[in-house]
């Protein structure tokens, strides 16, 4: 079955610092990834992807992801965080099917908590 | 910036309801989609739609939803007797279907609870 994994539920940051918001996959092909971000009682946000070609993307807020095709991992990272990037993180990864529709399966989220 | 909108925010039924979820997608877009999240859990896709069909649909999917475009703007999912499981915050979603990476563009989200 294919599914992705983030194994962490919570992660906590001092403000300024480094972060790494783990995801992994298990789909078959080379999917699309994805990482999307949910502030309170709002929808989720689009961070940032990756298609092909360089294995580090940038993204939204200073936000970037590094797909490593070996580990089947796309960790989410930013180099100092702000007390605002506290919030639910999801990864998303799009299969490429012959239905077409690029449907997403999500994580199960993890929350990034970053303290001032 | 367009925007996916979702009404109502907040909808509570009594179980064996009907509801209906609307949304209006972004208006050049072409595949649109209907996710749900229950208190806790992953979010889960349910159902996709492109050129007036359903394009795919999950095992959630199951012959007490429907989906519909009626007017060429609005984007519905209908529950037709409603469990106290689907309680869940319920996404919409459109991609433009210009290139095939296009990302997806969420709605705010309907929050269903099911009494």
């Amino acid at each position: 079955a294919q599914s992705v994994a983030q194994p962490e539920d919570q992660v906590n940051v001092a403000e300024g610092n480094p972060l790494t918001v783990k995801c992994t996959y298990s789909v078959s092909g080379n999917p699309y990834l994805f990482w999307y971000v949910q502030y309170p009682n709002r929808g989720l946000q689009f961070l940032l992807k990756y298609i092909t070609g360089d294995n580090l993307v940038k993204g939204s807020y200073g936000f970037e992801a590094e797909f490593n095709k070996s580990q089947t991992s796309f960790h989410l990272k930013k180099p100092s965080a702000l007390v605002s990037d506290s919030a639910l993180y999801f990864c998303a990864v799009s299969p490429l099917g012959t239905s077409g529709t690029y449907k997403y399966i999500f994580g199960t989220g993890t929350r990034l908590k970053v303290l001032a | 910036e367009p925007e996916v909108t979702q009404t109502p925010s907040h909808q509570v039924t009594q179980m064996g309801q009907e509801v209906i979820l609307r949304c209006v997608p972004i208006s050049n877009h072409l595949y649109f989609y209907w996710y749900r999240q229950i208190l806790g859990q992953k979010v889960e896709f349910l159902v996709s739609f492109y050129n007036n069909e359903i394009s795919e649909k999950s095992e959630i999917f199951d012959d007490q939803f429907s989906v519909e475009r009626p007017d060429g703007s609005n984007f519905t999912l209908k529950i037709r007797s409603t469990k106290l499981e689907d309680s869940a915050m319920y996404f919409c979603a459109s991609r433009p279907g210009t290139s095939t990476y296009n990302e997806q563009f969420f709605g705010p989200g309907t929050r269903l609870t099911v009494l």
